[in-house]
């Protein structure tokens, strides 16, 4: 069965501070992969995504995601962070079929 | 364009007690999907919908669980004889289509008690 792991449940940092949230997934065949985000009060939405070509995918608000076909991994990466990026992320996978699966989630705490 | 719409924000319940959630999806989304959402559990597939018909209901935790969606579009997810460790927030889903390169977008989900 497919599945998916973020390894950080919690996560602070300070402004300024690099990002990188570690996810892996579990499947062997072609995937599609998703961050999805959740602040405060809001509804997830769509950080960014990975279906072909270039592995290193950039989404909105200067996040960027590398696929690692090898390591299984999708690693969600933002070299400084801000306060208004507190919330909590989720990595998503789709594998065989059509259902997005989704990891545990992390929530990251920026102090400013 | 109007986003994902659920309905009730909120439910408190007593155990026992029937529930039904609405999700009213975007225009013209073909796909509706139902997750939920416990603390720390992440989001944990409940149902898929394509069109009124569903592929996939291999996430429905239990019998007293059911969905159904008319017309394409507006679903309702049902609860039969609530128990406690039914309280989560009920996350209701829409895309494009089916295809694996559709993103969800997602509504504010139900917040559902039960006491």
């Amino acid at each position: 069965a497919q599945s998916v792991s973020q390894h950080n449940h919690h996560v602070i940092l300070s402004e300024a501070a690099s990002l990188e949230l570690g996810c892996n997934y579990s499947y062997g065949g072609t995937v599609n992969l998703f961050w999805y985000v959740q602040y405060p009060g809001q509804h997830l939405q769509l950080l960014l995504k990975y279906f072909s070509g270039d592995p290193l995918v950039k989404g909105i608000k200067g996040f960027e995601a590398e696929f690692i076909k090898s390591k299984f991994s999708f690693n969600l990466r933002k070299p400084s962070v801000q306060w208004s990026d507190t919330a909590e992320y989720f990595c998503a996978v789709i594998g065989g079929g059509f259902k997005t699966i989704f990891g545990a989630g992390t929530r990251l705490f920026v102090k400013a | 364009g109007a986003g994902v719409s659920q309905s009730p924000s909120n439910k408190v319940t007593e155990k026992g007690k029937d529930v039904e959630l609405r999700c009213d999806p975007i225009s013209g989304h073909t796909a509706l999907y139902w997750y939920r959402q416990s603390l720390g559990q992440g989001l944990e597939f409940l149902i898929y919908f394509q069109g009124n018909s569903a592929p996939d209901k291999s996430g429905l935790p239990s019998d007293r669980f059911s969905a159904e969606r008319t017309g394409g579009s507006v679903s309702t997810l049902t609860i039969q004889r609530t128990q406690q460790e039914d309280s989560a927030v009920y996350l209701c889903a829409s895309s494009q289509s089916s295809g694996r390169d559709s993103p969800l977008h997602f509504g504010n989900g139900t917040r559902l008690t039960v006491t």
